[in-house]
């Protein structure tokens, strides 16, 4: 167990849609990434929140948008779901604001599907 | 922009035998992680080589770095059939971005 967790596991929805991921880091981590996973594209950066301020963005479409809160759990935001939004998206931390010398650590994911 | 390549990215092995699966990155980085994904998992942190020439082993895997040849290697030595999983390099951007920039993966299958 990393201790990353993801909620919800699952989610099913339909085009045009919104919907919330959570993300709630390692206890002592402060910088939350989001990954999103798919079959074509493999694993893709999205967004990097460190102690609340965003980082860095990577491949992040305008639909998606993040935010990390005070209690330092992060949720990101996907609206107007497409159905290549369909994926595997995973929540990463890590303590600093940068790597350091250790890993990312990884949350289960949240498989979202869009119908 | 980084790009990181792993070959191959399909790997079928007989128990027993030897193999090494290759990660090349375009740009300067000194640092380099593997992680192992099962199907439908996440992903586990296998190694973090944090400087030129690191060497670093456990069971059956060892992992090393080159950063002159932008150059990673992950050897699988006497594979068993646990090993059967995808496995990913991923490369530290560096700086305050801190962010990884992942292969596509290695999907290994080990075979009786």
């Amino acid at each position: 167990d990393s201790g990353v967790t993801q909620t919800p596991k699952h989610l099913i929805t339909a085009t045009g849609q919104r919907v919330t991921l959570r993300c709630s880091p390692r206890s002592g981590d402060l910088s939350v990434y989001w990954y999103q996973q798919s079959l074509d594209q493999g694993l893709q950066f999205l967004i990097h929140y460190y102690n609340g301020e965003e980082r860095a963005k990577g491949n992040i479409l305008e639909r998606f948008s993040a935010q990390q809160f005070p209690d330092l759990h992060s949720e990101l935001n996907l609206s107007s779901l497409e159905l290549g939004d369909s994926a595997l998206y995973f929540c990463a931390s890590s303590v600093g604001v940068g790597l350091s010398d250790s890993p990312l650590h990884f949350g289960n994911g949240t498989r979202l599907t869009v119908t | 922009e980084l790009k990181v390549e792993q070959n191959p990215l399909f790997l079928s092995m007989q128990e027993g035998k030897n193999y090494t699966i290759y990660c090349n990155y375009s740009t300067t980085s000194d640092r380099l992680y593997w992680y192992r994904q099962d199907p439908g998992k996440s992903l586990e942190s296998l190694f973090v080589l944090l400087s030129n020439g690191a060497v670093k082993q456990e069971g059956r895997l060892m992992a090393s770095l080159d950063t002159k040849a932008r150059l990673s290697t992950l050897h699988i030595t006497a594979a068993v059939h646990d090993l059967s999983a995808t496995y990913f390099c991923a490369v530290d951007m560096g700086g305050s971005q801190g962010n990884l920039i992942f292969g596509k993966g290695t999907k290994l299958s080990v075979k009786p």
